[in-house]
Order: C-alpha cells, then structure tokens, then sequence
C-alpha cells in the first residue's frame, strides 16, 4: 500500500514563526503536492513538484514556498506564519503524469496564534 | 478559479436510500476522478472515469460522465451510515496537476 506521511497532525505556532510541514512518500512518486483545505473553499493548490529540486506554483502559493532535496520528501515552509494561514494542509503524491490518481496523508492541522 | 463546483454542498438521507452529487468541472479532462474525505482525514481515491467513457461501476458506486456538458456525477446506492464523508471531483488543470471541487458532504443517518 501506498503509504504518505505527514510528520504532524496538530501544530500550533505563533504569528511570525518559520513554520516547516514535512511529506514523505514511501512509493518512489514522481510528484509531490501541497493543498490547503479551508471550509467552504475546498482544497486549494499551494504548490507542487514533478521531480527533485523542481517546483510549480499552484493556485495559491503567496507565503508559501518549498523544497524537494529527495525524491520521497516535500516541505512546505511558511517563511512567516500569519493567523490567516490557520487550516488543514493536505500533501499527496503520484506516479507520471498530471492525471493520475493521488494519494494522501492524514493532514496537518495547524492553527496560528 | 479553475475549481470545479459540486452540487449539493450538503446532503443528508436515511440508511438505504440512494445519495446522488453532482460535478461541473471547466477545463478539458482526459479523465475525472471522485475522491472521498473522511471527518479530519486525508482523501482516498474512489473512481476514476476516462473522457471516453459515459458511466462507470465500482460496488455500490456509479459514475457518468457527460464531456459536453463538463459535467459528472456520483451515485452511491443502498447508503451506509459509514459512508458519511465529503466527496470531491477532480479534474486536470492547466496540464499539470489535479484540482479539486469544493465537495458535497454527506450525511447518512441510521
């Protein structure tokens, strides 16, 4: 089974903190992916990543960026975490290409303080 | 936004009746995929359907897909309170990566 970690699932920070999200992926994936989930907006596209060292921007990657050093691992880093980044962070991965399935970890529930 | 658009936002029914959700999507699809939540949890994998394809079984789940019309749904029949969850269409944006619906969350009450 496909299996993706999510190094967290409830964090709380402080406004202006470095905040680091971590992914692993134990499948050998091409690509990585980060969503936030916000109610009655869905999962929003923050970033994503089709190899080593290679990232996209999604839809909305303001405040946001990343970092894929291997292959299995993909951080999200909030450079300066704001109270408006308080939400569920979602990371997926898949095989080749954009329509593939995607498989997720459990989230990350982080709330800004 | 290039997201798709579920249809209801919420949906609650009895054990056993059939629950039905709708999907419009924007973009041109080679497939469409139906996701499926959990309270708190990530998102699982359900069915996937191909732009050549109109409908589409697995177990108590059926899929139809009408690419003129950009449209899908999702039709679980016989409801179990365990398939209370939110349900969420996806569909390929720009080329590069899946985007997802706002979702439907259903409630299936025993």
């Amino acid at each position: 089974d496909v299996k993706v970690t999510q190094s967290s699932r409830y964090l709380v920070k402080r406004t202006g903190e470095k905040v680091f999200l971590e992914c692993v992926q134990d499948m050998d994936h091409e690509n990585m992916f980060w969503y936030r989930q916000d109610p009655g907006l869905g999962l929003r596209l923050i970033y994503f990543s089709y190899d080593v060292k290679m990232k996209e921007k999604g839809d909305i990657p303001e405040g946001y960026s990343v970092s894929r050093e291997k292959k299995e691992r993909f951080s999200l880093i909030l450079e300066s975490a704001s109270t408006n980044q308080t939400s569920m962070y979602l990371c997926a991965s898949s095989f080749g290409g954009a329509q593939n399935i995607q498989y997720f970890g459990a989230g990350t529930r982080l709330s800004v303080l | 936004s290039q997201q798709g658009e579920e249809d209801p936002q919420a949906l609650s029914i009895q054990e056993g009746e059939n629950a039905t959700m709708n999907c419009s999507y924007k973009t041109s699809i080679n497939n469409l995929q139906w996701y499926r939540q959990n309270s708190g949890r990530g998102l699982v994998h359900l069915i996937l359907i191909r732009s050549n394809e109109r409908e589409k079984h697995s177990g108590r789940l059926r899929v139809t897909l009408d690419t003129s019309k950009k449209s899908s749904s999702l039709l679980i029949t016989a409801s179990r309170a365990a398939d209370t969850a939110s349900y969420f269409c996806a569909s390929v944006w720009a080329g590069t990566a899946l985007i997802f619906g706002k979702g439907t969350t259903l409630s299936v009450s025993s």
